[in-house]
């Protein structure tokens, strides 16, 4: 079965700096890898996803994501962040094109103003 | 176009009860997926429903069900509730189950 992990579980930043945010997962066999956002008070958003191609992918809001086979991770970036994006992070893996999500653990961004 | 709707959005219910929530997907949806989001154990899958059959089963007990209806809409049921049921209850659905999820609001179960 896969695992997803994600490293960081809290990270404080002001604004401006950048970020980048760890999620690596153990499968051997095709995965579908996805970031989902939860804003406080809100539900679960798609940031961006990996199905294939070009391994470094733009989403939402500034973000993008980088898919290395080799290391089996997917990194959330982010060049300059703002107190909005202060929220939880999710790294999700869907593997050999299946039906379900596996999640990590997620990760608190604070953003400090 | 309207997202996942789940309801009620709010549950208290008391250890032994039984509860069912509800899910109405994304129009045109026809994989329904259902989450438990808690502090200690994060996001963990339940079950996943295609076409009114159930695909994908995560590891909790018996007690936990789900059906999906020929509208796609879904429920989920708790039975013989305990005090660890006490969740955040997701809702998720995509065309097809495999090309990304869309998430509701969820429904937050209290059992005392």
């Amino acid at each position: 079965a896969q695992s997803v992990s994600q490293h960081n579980h809290h990270v404080i930043l002001s604004e401006a700096a950048s970020l980048e945010l760890g999620c690596n997962y153990s499968y051997g066999g095709t995965v579908n890898l996805f970031w989902y956002v939860q804003y406080p008070g809100q539900h679960l958003q798609l940031l961006l996803k990996y199905f294939s191609g070009d391994p470094l992918v733009k989403g939402i809001k500034g973000f993008e994501a980088e898919f290395i086979k080799s290391k089996f991770s997917f990194n959330l970036r982010k060049p300059s962040v703002q107190w909005s994006d202060t929220a939880e992070y999710f790294c999700a893996v869907n593997a050999d094109a299946g039906n379900m999500l596996t999640f990590g653990g997620g990760t608190r961004l604070m953003v400090k103003p | 176009k309207a997202g996942v709707t789940q309801t009620p959005r709010y549950l208290i219910k008391t250890r032994g009860q039984q509860v069912t929530l509800s899910c109405s997907p994304i129009s045109g949806h026809r994989s329904v997926s259902w989450y438990q989001q808690t502090p200690g154990q994060g996001l963990q899958f339940l079950f996943e429903y295609f076409s009114e059959t159930q695909r994908n089963k995560g590891n909790f007990p018996g007690r936990f069900s789900g059906r999906q209806f020929s509208n796609s809409r879904s429920e989920m049921n708790v039975s013989t509730l305990e005090l660890g049921d006490s969740a955040l209850y997701l809702c998720a659905s995509s065309p097809t189950g495999t090309v990304g999820y869309t998430f509701g609001s969820g429904t937050r179960l209290t059992v005392v």
